[in-house]
């Protein structure tokens, strides 16, 4: 398996413009998470679907992000419009299960997201 | 809620030096504990778990024995090498989700 699959590595954009992050998962996994990682404030869950369906997106920080998964092979994370505090690793996740008993994540590479 | 401290950083070592890192948890019922690892322009990777008081976890040298008694998970590696410069996080698995703690950048000099 080529394991979490995200792009681009790295994206810059100017402020107001529309941004999609893209990522596929591990085949099989049922579990899909989105993580922001900056130095001031660590890695941030923003949202995790389940089967496709979006559980918990309490941490996406505003109105402005979006994530959806149409299928067991793909989701997207969009921001817009973009603004320079939006600059941050992304980075997308998958697991077999919620409950981390036996199971860890499976995380991406990330995409470097400037946002000038 | 669930909550993991973790030693702050950075921490310089020097090669085949006796490596530390300390990470203690809040949570409630029985959570599985993990150190992930993330070296420079990667995504974080799984370095070793625990999911049962008194577990030992271990891979590459590194070890981190789950210590209910203490709620503690610290991470040790009796000699580390220049290889093993990177960010290490300790995490927190509940019936919810993982959570992390906000990571412990370690360089280790030649």
């Amino acid at each position: 398996d080529a394991g979490v699959i995200q792009s681009p590595r790295h994206e810059v954009t100017e402020m107001g413009q529309e941004v999609t992050l893209r990522c596929k998962p591990i085949s099989g996994h049922d579990y899909l998470f989105w993580y922001r990682q900056t130095m001031m404030r660590g890695l941030e869950l923003l949202i995790y679907f389940n089967n496709n369906v979006p559980i918990d997106d309490s941490g996406m920080p505003e109105d402005r992000f979006s994530a959806k998964m149409p299928n067991a092979s793909f989701s997207t994370l969009k921001i817009q419009p973009s603004e320079p505090r939006d600059s941050a690793v992304y980075f997308c996740a998958s697991s077999l299960a919620l409950s981390s008993s036996n199971y860890g994540y499976t995380f991406g590479s990330g995409t470097r997201l400037t946002v000038v | 809620g669930n909550s993991v401290t973790q030693m702050e950083g950075p921490v310089t070592l020097s090669e085949e030096a006796f490596l530390t890192i300390n990470c203690t948890y809040t949570a409630t019922g029985y959570p599985s504990l993990f150190w992930y690892v993330q070296y420079p322009g990667e995504g974080l990777q799984l370095l070793l778990k625990a999911t049962k008081a008194d577990d030992k976890g271990s891979n590459k040298g590194f070890e981190a024995t789950y210590r209910k008694e203490t709620t503690s998970f610290h991470l040790e590696k009796g000699s580390v090498q220049v290889s093993d410069s990177a960010v290490y996080f300790c995490a927190l698995g509940s019936a919810r989700q993982l959570t992390f703690g906000s990571g412990t950048q370690l360089t280790v000099l030649p």
